[in-house]
């Protein structure tokens, strides 16, 4: 167990519909990362928060949002679904260490089904 | 942009064969981490690198850090059946100052045959 919380486990819904994932980071972890994971894909980084800002985007889509609350837990917002938005989504956090290394720890993931 | 190339995409070995998946960046790392992911599973920290060099040993694996920190290769000896997974590098830029963003390869995908 990683310490990163992710909920639900499981989604299914129809396209055109907006889902909302949410992440709760391990205690004490500042920054949170998104990732969407397709089949036999690698890990494609969408976002990243620290301590509730924006810091870093990567290959995220308009029709999706992010935000990092007070609580450090953070939600992903997928608008507009297709079909091809059905993929793993993962979340980690992590801290910065003394040598300022960074190292990950994922969440067990939301696997999004779009019909 | 930063990219880091991963290959082989897929390995097919029989138990007890070496395993080896190499790791290129574009540009100069800070230090690259390695990850394992199981079938179903979320990736899973295994070790990072930092030096020029660097070489890590953890039981039958062997991480190493190229001297300009550009490459990194990780070498599994007599794979078992629990070696099964998907192995991912990933570069971190810079230190400290750093967002912490790591550019992850697209993974290498290991089969054992038992």
């Amino acid at each position: 167990d990683s310490g990163v919380t992710q909920t639900p486990k499981h989604l299914i819904t129809a396209t055109g519909q907006r889902v909302t994932l949410r992440c709760s980071p391990r205690s004490g972890d500042l920054s949170v990362y998104w990732y969407q994971q397709s089949l036999d894909q690698g890990l494609q980084f969408l976002i990243q928060y620290y301590n509730g800002e924006e810091r870093a985007k990567g290959n995220i889509l308009e029709r999706f949002s992010a935000q990092q609350f007070p609580d450090l837990h953070s939600e992903l917002n997928l608008s507009s679904l297709e079909l091809g938005d059905s993929a793993l989504y993962f979340c980690a956090s992590s801290v910065e260490s003394l040598a300022g290394i960074y190292e990950q720890y994922f969440g067990p993931g939301t696997r999004l089904t779009v019909t | 942009g930063q990219q880091v190339m991963q290959i082989p995409q897929y390995q097919h070995v029989q138990e007890g064969e070496d395993f080896t998946t190499y790791c290129n960046s574009s540009t100069t790392l800070s230090n690259i981490q390695w990850y394992k992911q199981r079938p179903g599973g979320h990736p899973v920290f295994l070790i990072q690198l930092v030096k020029s060099g660097e070489v890590k040993k953890q039981k039958r694996l062997t991480f190493q850090f190229g001297e300009a920190k550009k490459n990194s290769s990780l070498h599994i000896t007599a794979t078992q059946t629990t070696d099964v997974g998907t192995y991912f590098c990933a570069g971190q830029l810079n230190r400290g100052s750093t967002l912490g963003r790591l550019y992850f390869g697209r993974g290498t995908q290991l089969t054992v045959w038992p």
